[in-house]
């Protein structure tokens, strides 16, 4: 069957690093996408990785190692409004997305 | 600016009535999705559109119909609702995957309680 594994809830302090990570195992691979859900609201688009390596966006980055099956989201310089729910989604060999339960972030002052 | 338009945004049903979602996207995006969010589970897909008057089955088809009658718009349909399709329903559209995969951008949501 095909799998998505990421922590359930992580908890950080305001200003510091934390780095999120997500395993794989579906049947096929064409790219791994990271969204962001705020309570409530709609999921919305990170990131996508689809080559080995390290993708920078501002104060995200997201990295993919597809012999290991696995990816991180490394969050830089944490704010207050970056408590939301952070969702791994991987594109299958059907160009379905597969997409892991979310890890809840919590951001303490 | 609006992108994915889902109503309404929340509805509470009866067991056995039935009611349609409506999706409506001004991207002139082709893939149209429909997915349900459970607590502690990731987004599964209900059903899936890749252009104008073609739909496809996801991984949790059973209980819901859909139509992609205009390529803006994409309508779920629940027949005769049960306590379990008690969700949040998320529409989302992405552009063709030609040139590779796309994001897909998602409406706010529509909470539907079944009773």
């Amino acid at each position: 069957g095909q799998n998505i594994d990421q922590p359930t809830e992580m908890t950080a302090t305001e200003g510091a690093i934390v780095q999120i990570n997500c395993t794989y195992q579906t049947s096929g691979f064409n790219g791994l996408f990271w969204y962001q859900q705020h309570a409530g609201e709609a999921p919305t688009f990170l990131s996508y990785n689809v080559l080995d390596g390290l993708e920078e966006k501002g104060r995200f980055s997201s990295f993919l190692s597809r012999s290991k099956g696995y990816s991180y989201l490394l969050l830089k310089e944490l704010q207050m409004k970056d408590s939301a729910s952070y969702l791994c989604a991987v594109m299958d060999s059907n160009y379905q997305l597969i997409w892991g339960a979310g890890t809840k972030l919590i951001i303490k002052p | 600016n609006a992108g994915v338009t889902q109503t309404p945004k929340f509805r509470v049903l009866k067991t056995g009535q039935s009611m349609t979602l409506l999706c409506a996207q001004d991207m002139n995006h082709e893939y149209m999705y429909w997915y349900r969010q459970d607590p502690g589970m990731g987004l599964r897909l209900i059903h899936y559109s890749v252009g104008e008057g073609t739909t496809a089955k996801g991984e949790v088809p059973d209980g819901y119909n859909v139509s992609r009658l205009k390529k803006q718009n994409f309508l779920l349909g629940l027949e005769s609702a049960a306590p379990s399709q008690t969700s949040v329903y998320f529409c989302a559209s992405s552009e063709t995957g030609l040139s590779g995969a796309q994001p897909q951008h998602f409406g706010d949501g529509t909470r539907l309680s079944i009773l």
